[in-house]
C-alpha cells in the first residue's frame, strides 16, 4: 500500500540553526499539509499546500516558516531560525482530494528537537 | 471555528474488556467530516475511519464500531474484546467541507490494554 515516506525520523539542531524536514507524498495525492504535535500535546494544522501555492495556514506558521515542493515527488518545510519552543514531531499529510472527501494519509513523523 | 472535545485523558481496561471512547465536536458548517485516528507508541498516525455529516449510520468493522449521533454532536468510538495491541492514542477530528478541509484534532485519548 503506498504511503507517505517522511526524513529524516529524527533531528537534533542547534537552535537559531535553519532545517529542512522532508517528505514525499503519496505519488497520485493532490494535497499536501504539515501538522505538528509537541509532546503530550494534541496535533496541530501548520500549512496547506495545493497547486503549488499555500492553501491554507494557521497562527503558528509564522515567516519563520516555508513550505516547498521543488520537484514532482518532495515536500518540504523549512524552519529559518530554530527556537526552543519548534521542538515537536511533525506529520507530514497527503490526500488525494479535499480532505472531508477523500481522508488525509500521515507519515511516520520527524521528531525534531531543538537543543 | 471548529473544536474537538475528547474528555477521557487517559482509560485503562483488561484485556478483552470492551471500551468506548467519546468525542464530541463543534461546527458552524452544515457539511463536515470525522475521522478517527491512532497513534501507537512508535508515533505514527493511522487513520481509521472516515465518516460525512449527512450519513449517520453506524458501522461495525471487526472488533471496532462507530456510533456517530448528529442530535448530540458525538462520534464515538466502540473497540470490542480489547487486546494489548489496541494501546495506543485515539485522536477524533473534524474537517469542514469549506476551503481545503484542514483537520482540527481532538486532545486525544491514551488507551492502555493490559494482559
Amino acid at each position: 500500500e503506498p504511503e507517505v515516506t517522511q526524513t529524516p525520523s529524527h533531528q537534533v539542531t542547534q537552535m537559531g540553526q535553519e532545517v529542512i524536514l522532508r517528505c514525499v507524498p503519496i505519488s497520485n495525492h493532490l494535497y499536501f499539509y504539515w501538522y505538528r504535535q509537541i509532546l503530550g500535546q494534541k496535533v496541530e494544522f501548520l500549512v496547506s499546500f495545493y497547486n503549488n501555492e499555500i492553501s491554507e495556514k494557521s497562527e503558528i506558521f509564522d515567516d519563520q516558516f516555508s513550505v516547498e515542493r521543488p520537484d514532482g515527488s518532495n515536500f518540504t518545510l523549512k524552519i529559518r531560525s530554530t527556537k526552543l519552543e519548534d521542538s515537536a514531531m511533525y506529520f507530514c499529510a497527503s490526500s488525494e482530494g479535499l480532505s472531508g472527501v477523500q481522508p488525509q494519509h500521515f507519515g511516520d513523523g520527524t521528531r525534531l528537537s531543538i537543543l | 471555528a471548529q473544536k474537538v472535545t475528547q474528555a477521557q485523558t487517559e482509560i485503562s481496561v483488561v484485556e478483552k474488556e470492551d471500551v468506548t471512547l467519546d468525542c464530541v465536536y463543534e461546527t458552524r458548517d452544515t457539511t463536515y467530516y470525522l475521522f478517527w485516528y491512532k497513534q501507537p507508541p512508535s508515533g505514527e498516525l493511522v487513520f481509521l475511519i472516515r465518516r460525512n455529516s449527512f450519513d449517520e449510520q453506524n458501522e461495525i468493522s471487526g472488533r471496532y464500531s462507530w456510533n456517530f449521533q448528529k442530535s448530540t454532536s458525538s462520534f464515538n468510538f466502540t473497540i470490542t474484546a480489547s487486546q494489548v495491541v489496541d494501546s495506543a492514542v485515539y485522536f477524533c477530528a473534524l474537517s469542514g467541507y469549506s476551503g481545503y478541509s484542514t483537520l482540527t484534532f481532538g486532545k486525544g485519548t491514551m488507551l492502555l490494554v493490559s494482559p
